[in-house]
């Protein structure tokens, strides 16, 4: 069985900080690593791929990779009410197009 | 790009009728779709994935001939809850890849924006 595993939280920052979410995956031969946004009665929306060691940025959002240590992180910084939703990571085992959920991380931005 | 689209985004049913739902990529080809199902508050569970032109792949404990999925075509599949009942009322939610991908190198997967069942 392959694992995702994301603490649930949820993760409370102020509004302008930087949100730390993290996720921790089992299959060593992992070749994608996505993160998705849930709001609430929502579909997942795609906001970062990677598949390399090290760091990813997009606008105010920074994915991070580890494949010795295995964990895969997002970074948003400057964060607003807005980003306030479940994060998803979703990871793509050795050998498969399948990618396997992380059960998400809550994420509450208050002002 | 990459747009996927779900109809419809909301239906109410009695009990033992069948309900389809669609899911449609407008703007790539999709290989490959997959059905989740999502409980409030809870996490998503894969229940099927379907390739064009052949028969869906069930997930351990979903009934195939409950939840019927035909992928005729490379932008269409659809969802057939057959005999519905209230505990099958839930979210559901489509994604389509492309493998190998056309849109990104990373197989990755595009949502559509899910449709909510309310089996009476």
């Amino acid at each position: 069985q392959k694992e995702v595993e994301q603490n649930s939280g949820p993760l409370s920052v102020p509004e302008g900080a930087i949100a730390s979410l993290n996720c921790t995956y089992s299959d060593r031969v992992s070749q994608s690593f996505f993160w998705y946004r849930q709001y609430s009665g929502k579909s997942p929306e795609l906001i970062m791929s990677i598949y390399s060691n090290g760091d990813k940025e997009d606008g105010r959002f920074t994915a991070q990779l580890n494949k010795a240590s295995q964990y895969v992180s997002l970074l948003i910084r400057d964060s607003q009410p807005s980003d306030s939703a479940t994060y998803l990571c979703a990871v793509t085992p050795g050998g498969s197009y399948i990618p396997t959920f992380g059960r998400g991380t809550s994420l509450i931005v208050h002002p | 790009g990459a747009v996927v689209s779900q109809h419809p985004s909301r239906v109410i049913c009695k009990s033992g009728t069948s309900v389809k739902i669609e899911c449609r990529s407008l703007d790539f080809q999709a290989t490959t779709m997959f059905w989740y199902r999502q409980f409030p508050k809870k996490s998503l569970m894969l229940m099927a994935t379907s390739n064009e032109g052949s028969k869906a792949t069930y997930e351990q404990g979903v009934e195939k001939d409950k939840f019927l999925i035909n992928h005729a075509s490379l932008t269409l599949s659809t969802l057939t809850v057959t005999s519905a009942h209230p505990e099958d009322s839930s979210f559901y939610i489509c994604s389509a890849t492309y493998y190998p991908s056309s849109v990104s190198s990373y197989n990755e997967q595009f949502f559509g924006p899910g449709t909510r069942l309310t089996v009476l």
